[in-house]
């Protein structure tokens, strides 16, 4: 099925840095979310994005749902190391039977 | 949020064997689940949607009668990996829906000797 864009690839920053993550989209969507998988584990729902514009927060993270509402970006402030995972971004349209994926942003912090 | 549980968390079994796993929405209840396979240091690769009550849509390049999928109520869904071989190895994943929210079982990772 189609993925999303999602960059970088992978990320490698030093403890206490600040990380930013994007999602790009051809089509538009309803819905964003933002996830994050440990190794061995499912993905984890970190924040969850409903209107274009949206700014949302969840600790040291941040969301918003871009304008045009085909991207979304994701930003961790003041990284620690229990951040390393691998973050998806996810978007779906209004029926929330067909999710879209991000093809992973692998972040690694070094102590 | 909602809580999807998954079983088992790991399994191994020989070759030509059948393997079940369960998914289940623990409180909320799910007309569509969603079945995933990931391959390390990739991203998720959905193989079907599972719809109570009715039967699976499986993405392309997804043998149906390889993976059987269950969906007899609305807080159950089950994936049966038949006859599994050592290239059906992998994590597999399920999730279900709940107000444009997927929510993720924590993976069965499959081995197969």
């Amino acid at each position: 099925g189609q993925q999303l864009n999602q960059s970088p690839q992978s990320m490698f920053i030093q403890e206490g840095e600040d990380v930013s993550m994007n999602c790009t989209s051809s089509s538009i969507f309803n819905t964003w979310l933002w996830y994050k998988q440990d190794p061995g584990e499912g993905p984890v729902l970190l924040i969850a994005l409903y209107k274009a514009g949206e700014l949302t927060s969840n600790g040291r993270l941040t969301a918003q749902f871009g304008i045009t509402r085909k991207d979304s970006f994701l930003n961790i402030s003041a990284s620690i190391p229990s951040d390393v995972g691998i973050y998806f971004c996810a978007a779906t349209s209004n029926t929330g039977n067909q999710f879209y994926f991000g093809t992973g942003t692998s972040l690694t912090v070094i102590p | 949020g909602a809580v999807v549980s998954q079983h088992p968390s790991w399994v191994i079994c020989k070759s030509g064997t059948s393997v079940k796993i369960e998914c289940r929405s623990l409180d909320f209840q799910a007309t569509t689940m969603f079945w995933y396979r990931q391959f390390p240091k990739q991203s998720l690769m959905l193989m079907a949607t599972s719809n109570e009550g009715s039967k699976a849509t499986y993405e392309q390049g997804v043998e149906k009668d390889k993976f059987l999928i269950n969906h007899a109520s609305l807080t159950l869904s089950t994936l049966t990996v038949t006859s599994a071989h050592p290239e059906d190895s992998s994590f597999y994943i399920c999730s279900a829906s709940e107000e444009n929210i997927q929510y993720f079982g924590a993976g069965t990772r499959l081995s197969v000797l």
